[in-house]
């Protein structure tokens, strides 16, 4: 099983700055590697699939890079509404997730 | 618009079971392969099943391998998710979700989620 190892756990960050958010694999998954975002509440919200391609209708805020092995999740310009949690995904050899990082209000 | 409606969740006792139900609307349900997701109370998210357009493909997570089965009726736009002999650790919000077509493997589309707990 391919483990997915997020950082940090919690990320405290102002609104108006930028979060980083980081996704490591234990074996190489290619660029088979989603984003979600997960509110209070609320389903999990697909943002990034493809390692790097944005969803229908999500902010240009939200940009994802990396591949094989390290993965990153860039939030500019912190909105209130992406206070939330957010988790990765890889799809390449089955499918699982990483624990989640909590961003949060500084 | 694309819904997903899951329905099913309950409170069962150990070694029990419990049918899921997932209806899907706003979209050409027989196109796209099924997912199901769970998530414990204030827990990140667990992989649980997969099923492919026509359910010629099945897969599940160790945890619930030979005690779940996933089935789709494509006539009445549904997923299900049969769970049997069910444990303490099952105990979840459980998510059916569409899987993207342009990145088979991610998913684009969630429900809003159906509790089961298992408790005595």
């Amino acid at each position: 099983e391919i483990v997915m190892t997020q950082s940090p756990a919690t990320l405290s960050v102002s609104p108006g700055e930028t979060a980083t958010l980081s996704c490591r694999a234990s074996q190489s998954v290619s660029s088979d590697l989603a984003w979600y975002q997960q509110r209070p509440g609320q389903a999990p919200r697909l943002l990034i699939y493809g390692a790097f391609t944005r969803a229908p209708g999500i902010p240009a805020r939200f940009s994802g890079s990396g591949s094989w092995t390290e993965f990153t999740l860039t939030i500019t310009s912190l909105q209130s509404e992406d206070f939330a949690v957010y988790y990765c995904q890889q799809y390449h050899n089955f499918w699982t997730f990483g624990q989640g990082t909590k961003v949060e209000i500084k | 618009e694309v819904q997903l409606v899951e329905s099913g969740g309950a409170v069962v006792q150990p070694g029990g079971s419990l049918r899921l139900s997932c209806a899907a609307s706003g979209f050409t349900f027989n196109d796209y392969a099924m997912h199901w997701v769970r998530q414990a109370p204030g827990k990140g998210l667990e992989w649980v099943s997969l099923i492919s357009w026509d359910g010629g493909s099945i897969y599940f997570g160790d945890s619930v391998r030979g005690r779940f089965t996933i089935s789709r009726d494509n006539s009445k736009n549904s997923l299900y998710l049969q769970m049997n002999s069910l444990r303490e650790e099952d105990t979840a919000f459980y998510y059916c979700g569409r899987e993207t077509l342009e990145a088979a493997g991610s998913i684009d589309y969630w429900g809003q989620g159906t509790l089961v707990t298992v408790s005595s």
